[in-house]
């Protein structure tokens, strides 16, 4: 059973616009959220973090949407660069709090166009 | 650079052999997690040390063992291997201090490839 679920393995956009990508979760014990970036033959880089008392947070271009009640998260990148082009990945910690071994989706690959 | 160093950065072996992979953690950090990417899934968790002893256990098969020595390197063994332990290990550090949020960085990955 795929707690974390990242629906669109693929997305394609333009250098300048809005890339948005998608994170569903089942697991109603979840409340710490992260996004990873990461690169051909690197290691996943750690992005941004939401915990559920907020249902937003930003980080210069990088902002992070949670909704509770859907158990939806989306991350928003304002405006898209080409470095941007990279896969990303959805993860909780798999026994709620915000420590501990990570759930992760299995990644949405984003290319920006320029 | 995370500052999480794992070796060999590649590795092929054939059926049935035993290796050993490498991971030395961000210095001061006293958690130490392995993951492993296989092709058709996304990153599974294996293992977790902290300060040398285990605290969590994943999906990790019995012929998968790790450990976590006094200067906190780890070093995960995966023996009688078989064609479908093919994969990419990535182990990952973190301090893991109070009950704060815990940022795990990740290690740029050994990839395995049993022929």
């Amino acid at each position: 059973d795929q707690q974390v679920k990242q629906n669109s393995p693929s997305l394609s956009v333009q250098e300048g616009r809005i890339s948005i990508l998608n994170c569903d979760y089942t697991n109603s014990m979840f409340d710490y959220f992260l996004w990873y970036k990461k690169y051909p033959a690197e290691g996943p880089t750690f992005l941004i973090s939401i915990s559920s008392i907020k249902d937003k947070n930003e980080d210069g271009r990088f902002t992070v949407f949670l909704n509770k009640s859907a158990k939806h998260l989306s991350l928003h990148i304002v405006p898209s660069q080409p470095g941007d082009s990279a896969v990303y990945f959805c993860a909780a910690p798999q026994y709620g709090g915000s420590q501990g071994n990570l759930i992760f989706g299995k990644g949405t690959k984003l290319s920006v166009k320029p | 650079d995370s500052g999480v160093t794992q070796t060999p950065k590649h590795l092929i072996t054939a059926t049935g052999q035993r290796v050993t992979l490498r991971c030395s953690p961000r210095s001061g950090d006293l958690s130490v997690y392995w993951y492993q990417q296989s092709l058709d899934q996304g990153l599974q968790f294996l293992i977790q040390y902290y300060n040398g002893e285990e605290r969590a256990k994943g999906n990790i098969l019995e012929r998968f063992s790790a450990q976590q020595f006094p200067d906190l390197h780890s070093e995960l063994n995966l023996s009688s291997l078989e064609l479908g332990d093919s994969a990419l290990y990535f182990c990952a550090s973190s301090s893991l201090i109070g009950r704060g949020p815990d940022t795990q960085y990740f290690g740029p990955g050994t990839r395995l490839t049993v022929l």
